[in-house]
């Protein structure tokens, strides 16, 4: 079974400072998908940012971007120009390749997340 | 964007009593939805897998008979709690992948279960 681990229960940041969130994660399996979520106090779930196993290229996205280590199976989130609305909790995601497996092999596995506080 | 409705968004019941919970993707198809539950101030863990026209499967230590899942539409799964306990009160989310989409779940906004 996948293990996702996110060490920083808490991380607090200076508006407009970058931060990085760690995880890191366990697996037999050579390719697979990660995740970056936020949930704010509404509790809906937002995709941040997503990183297949097989690129090499670490993903990005505007502020957003991964830092993406597969032998050290390590998936760090770095925020940059932090703002008052990315205060949330941050979950790192594990999800097995795509493809009908009948079971619950591609349903996410989830860190147990970092609440991030921005500092104006 | 995709959009997944969840019904209703909070309820509260006797012990004992049966909860029902729809999910529903408003824009898209899903052969799959997938039901989590959120403890206070922890983790998302998966329950379950539900799968269009066929059974749904299980996580370790999720109690088929207690969570009953029926997945009759590709657009509607529902999560039934039946015999409701206070330890079944959580949050509950469910997400749906869509067909032959980018590999991507998109979640509902919850349910919060109180049972008293």
């Amino acid at each position: 079974a996948q293990t996702v681990t996110q060490s920083q229960p808490e991380m607090s940041v200076q508006e407009a400072e970058t931060v990085t969130l760690s995880c890191t994660y366990d697996t037999s399996e050579s390719d697979y998908y990660l995740f970056w979520y936020k949930q704010p106090p509404s509790r809906q779930m937002i995709l941040v940012i997503r990183q297949e196993a097989y690129k090499q290229q670490n993903a990005t996205e505007n502020r957003f971007s991964v830092n993406f280590q597969k032998a050290a199976k390590s998936f760090s989130l770095k925020i940059s120009d932090s703002q008052l609305g990315d205060a949330a909790m941050y979950f790192c995601a594990y999800r097995s390749t795509w493809g009908y497996s009948g079971g619950g092999a591609d349903g996410l596995t989830f860190g147990k997340g970092t609440h991030l506080i921005i500092q104006p | 964007g995709a959009v997944v409705s969840q019904h209703p968004s909070r309820v509260i019941c006797k012990s004992g009593t049966s909860v029902k919970i729809e999910c529903r993707s408003l824009d898209f198809q899903a052969t799959t939805m997938f039901w989590y539950r959120q403890f206070p101030k922890q983790s998302l863990m998966l329950m379950a897998t539900s799968n269009e026209g066929s059974k749904a499967t299980y996580e370790q230590g999720v109690e088929k008979d207690k969570f009953l899942i029926n997945h009759a539409s590709l657009t509607l799964s529902t999560l039934t709690v039946t015999s409701a306990h206070p330890e079944d009160s959580s949050f509950y989310i469910c997400s749906a992948r869509s067909i032959g989409g980018l590999n991507e779940q998109f979640f509902g906004p919850g349910t919060r279960l109180t049972v008293l």
